[in-house]
Formats: structure tokens, sequence, C-alpha cells
């Protein structure tokens, strides 16, 4: 059972465009979320999160939206750079002493 | 200040024997959890340990299991290796149980042969 789905295993985007990345969620009681980006042979780095009572948060060129009804955030990156090509993982969580949930990662590649 | 130390980098191992895997978080972070990652299957979450005591547990046979030390460094522990455990396992850190936001080492990459 999926709790947390990245349904794209692969985005590829032009340098200077926006990146889109799609995350899914199944279980109404997470009230937390974030992304990872990861590199080869890196472990992943926190790159934003949001908690459920927003439904945006910002930082720089990264933007994390949140649509509760839907279950669904989205991470969005503008301008895509070069160095933004790494996978990206989603992941959330339930209030209290809970572990994080991640899911599979969309591998993103930025095109110059 | 120091992040997640993981040791070793790389292993080899094969079917059958054990192996043990070591983590140092980042100093004053009391929450160490572990992942495994494989290729198409992401983070699975093994285990999280607070103040020597493992406080969640993923859904992971008995042949892996996990400990933590005063000094809040974090060892975890697989016997009777078998293929499909080779993977890249990571090691996570945070202040403490409350806190959201995971640190993560590089991982150990374990092949098992």
């Amino acid at each position: 059972d999926q709790q947390v789905k990245q349904n794209s295993p692969s985005l590829s985007v032009q340098e200077g465009r926006i990146s889109i990345l799609n995350c899914d969620y199944t279980n109404s009681m997470f009230d937390y979320f974030l992304w990872y980006k990861k590199y080869p042979a890196e472990g992943p780095t926190f790159l934003i999160s949001i908690s459920s009572i927003k439904d945006k948060n910002e930082d720089g060129r990264f933007t994390v939206f949140l649509n509760k009804s839907a279950k669904h955030l989205s991470l969005h990156i503008v301008p895509s750079q070069p160095g933004d090509s790494a996978v990206y993982f989603c992941a959330a969580r339930r209030s209290g002493n809970t572990p994080l949930v991640f899911g599979k990662g969309t591998r993103l590649s930025v095109i110059a | 200040k120091a992040g997640v130390t993981q040791t070793p980098r790389y292993l080899i191992k094969t079917r059958g024997q054990q192996v043990t895997l070591s983590c140092s978080p980042i100093s004053g972070h009391r929450s160490v959890s572990w992942y495994q990652q494989t290729p198409g299957q992401g983070l699975q979450f093994l285990f999280e340990y607070f103040s020597e005591t493992q406080r969640n547990k993923g859904n992971f046979p008995g042949r892996f299991s996990g400990r933590q030390f005063s000094n809040s460094r974090s060892e975890m522990n697989v016997s009777t290796l078998e293929l499909g455990d080779s993977a890249l396992y990571l090691c996570a850190s945070r202040p403490g149980q409350a806190n959201n936001e995971q640190f993560f080492g590089p991982g150990t990459r374990l092949t098992v042969l």
C-alpha cells in the first residue's frame, strides 16, 4: 500500500523553463509534507516543506503547492537550471512521533 | 557542524553473511532513522531510534535490527544476507522526534553476491 505516490519516474525540462513535479498521497492524516533532492552517491538533501495549514510555500526558485481536497502537492522550480538535475523525493508524515513516508522519486533532467 | 556520517561507504558481502553499518548523527541530534533505497522503490523506512530506544519500526523482517548508543550513534545489523538486501542504506538524524526535517548521511552501498 503506497501512501505517497510520484507517478512520473522521470521528467525532462529545458533550462530556464518551469519544472513541475507532482506527488499524490492517500493518507488524510498526513499533515506535513517535504521535498528532498538527491544527487548520485549522496544522501537526500532537504529542499522545502509545507504544513497542512498552508496551501503554498515559497523559497527562492522553489514553490510547493498543497491541495488537501485532492490530496496532491506539487513542486515548482522556476527557472530550471542544469544543476537542478537530480532525483526528487516527496515525503509526508502524520503529527506525533511518526516516520516520514517517501514516494519513489522523480528523476528531473534539465537540458541546457 | 559536521553532517551525518556513515561507515563504511561501500561494502560487498556474500549470501548468508551478516553485516553491521554505522551512523554518527549531527551533534546534538538524538533521533536517528534508517532507510533502505533500492532502484524503483524509493526510500523505505526501517526503524527510528530516540534516546537509545526504538520508537518506530517499518515492515522489514527480523533479520534487520538496530541499536543506538548513549552518544546517539547508531548501528544497524542485517543477518543472513540475501541477494535482495543489496541496496543503499541511508541514515538520517534530527534533533528530536518533534522535528519534521531529517538530515541524511551519504549512505552505505551494500552489495550482496
